[in-house]
This record gives C-alpha cells, structure tokens and sequence, in this order.
C-alpha cells in the first residue's frame, strides 16, 4: 500500500511568487491534515479537511494560504504572494478514524 | 492549553550506549502520545504510540516508552542505540475528541558518536 506522498520535495522561489505544494493521501482516508514546520520552531498544525471539506483550518497563518481538496482526494496548499517567513517544511497526513495519522516526507519550501 | 515539552534540543551518546529521551506534557483528558522520528531527508515516521493500557509501550526499531501519569511524562528509550539512530525525535500528543490535531514538541537531535 502506498504511503501519504508529497510533491515537491524541494521547492526554492522568489518572495512575491506563488508556490502550489501537493499532498495525495493514503488511498480510503478521508481525514487529511497540513502541517508545517518553520526553521527552529516545533511543527504546527494548519489545517484538517474531512472529504472535500475543511473541518479545522484553525492554524493557517493567514489569507496568503489557500488550501483545496476538491473531490476529497488530493489535495493542494497554495502560497500566494509567498514570503520570507513561509520557508520550513510543509508536511501532509492522513488518517481513517482510528485517529492514527500517517505522515508524508514533507515539501521543503525555500523563499529567498 | 494543551502543550508538549521536549527539555533537550541535542543528545549526544555514544553507540551502544543507552538512551533516554524526555518528554513532558499538558493535555487536560488522558491523552493519545505518540513519538516520531525524522532522519535526514526522510518524512515523519510513528516509533510508536499511547493509547490506552500498559504504560510501557513497545514500538519499532528497538525503542519502547513508558506512559507516567502522575509525571505527565512519556519518555522515549533504547537499551543500545545504532548510528542509523541519529535523527530528530518528536513527542506529540492528541487528537481529541472534536479537534484532531496533534500536538508536537520542539524535536530533539539525537548524534551518535562512534
């Protein structure tokens, strides 16, 4: 069974461009959650969406964020305009409702 | 508000040695704990879990930890540590009931020295 995969793994753009990271779950887990790790800091959560929908987007930083799940499979984190502080490691996962949830390899976002 | 401490950003040990990373916790119901390993380049992967039960956990590659609630602590430990063990450890807690988010700490490193 594939795991929760991400794409890129390495993004570096200019601060002012615009960044679309991919997370495709485990196949049959409608729980998808967007996690990110910013440089020195502990990961945070950002947002949960179950099927198509957001549950909790609690922890998005703020509108430059836009997160989709259209058809509740994969789903995408857009950054638009991004800036220097967006830089960490962006991580994806999924779970069932066993509330386990399996992690992907993370999208290494660089804005310089 | 629900928090997981980790007081040790770097551990080094030798290999062979043992090792014991701390853990400590906030969390206002008995808590889901969980830690996880990142080695370099590679994503988040479960060592292992508290649900529920024996307090001493089990998990993967040799690593087994100890739920104490009246410590509020969830330490990590390994009689003898590998070099492929150097990587970043993270404790984490939850998801609840209504809010599955989870909670990490700050990581701690752990080097190996040969």
């Amino acid at each position: 069974e594939a795991g929760v995969t991400q794409f890129p793994s390495h993004s570096v753009i200019e601060k002012g461009q615009t960044v679309t990271l991919r997370c495709d779950p485990i196949s049959g887990h409608d729980n998808l959650y967007w996690y990110r790790r910013v440089m020195g800091k502990e990961i945070k959560f950002l947002l949960h969406f179950v099927k198509e929908s957001k549950q909790d987007e609690s922890g998005m930083p703020n509108n430059r964020f836009l997160a989709e799940r259209t058809g509740g499979t994969y789903s995408t984190l857009k950054v638009q305009p991004a800036e220097l502080e967006d830089s960490g490691v962006y991580f994806c996962a999924s779970s069932q409702e066993n509330r386990e949830q399996y992690f992907g390899p993370g999208t290494r976002l660089t804005v310089t | 508000a629900q928090s997981v401490t980790q007081p040790d950003i770097h551990i080094t040990v030798s290999e062979g040695a043992s090792l014991e990373l701390r853990c400590n916790y906030s969390y206002g119901a008995t808590p889901y704990l969980f830690w996880y390993v990142q080695s370099p380049g590679q994503g988040l992967q479960l060592l292992l879990k508290y649900f529920s039960g024996d307090t001493l956990v089990q998990g993967i590659k040799g690593f087994e930890a100890e739920f104490k609630r009246s410590q509020s602590s969830f330490n990590l430990r390994k009689p003898s540590v590998h070099w492929s063990d150097a990587a970043e450890y993270f404790c984490a807690v939850g998801p609840s009931l209504g809010d599955d988010k989870i909670i990490f700490g700050k990581g701690t490193r752990l080097h190996i020295l040969p």
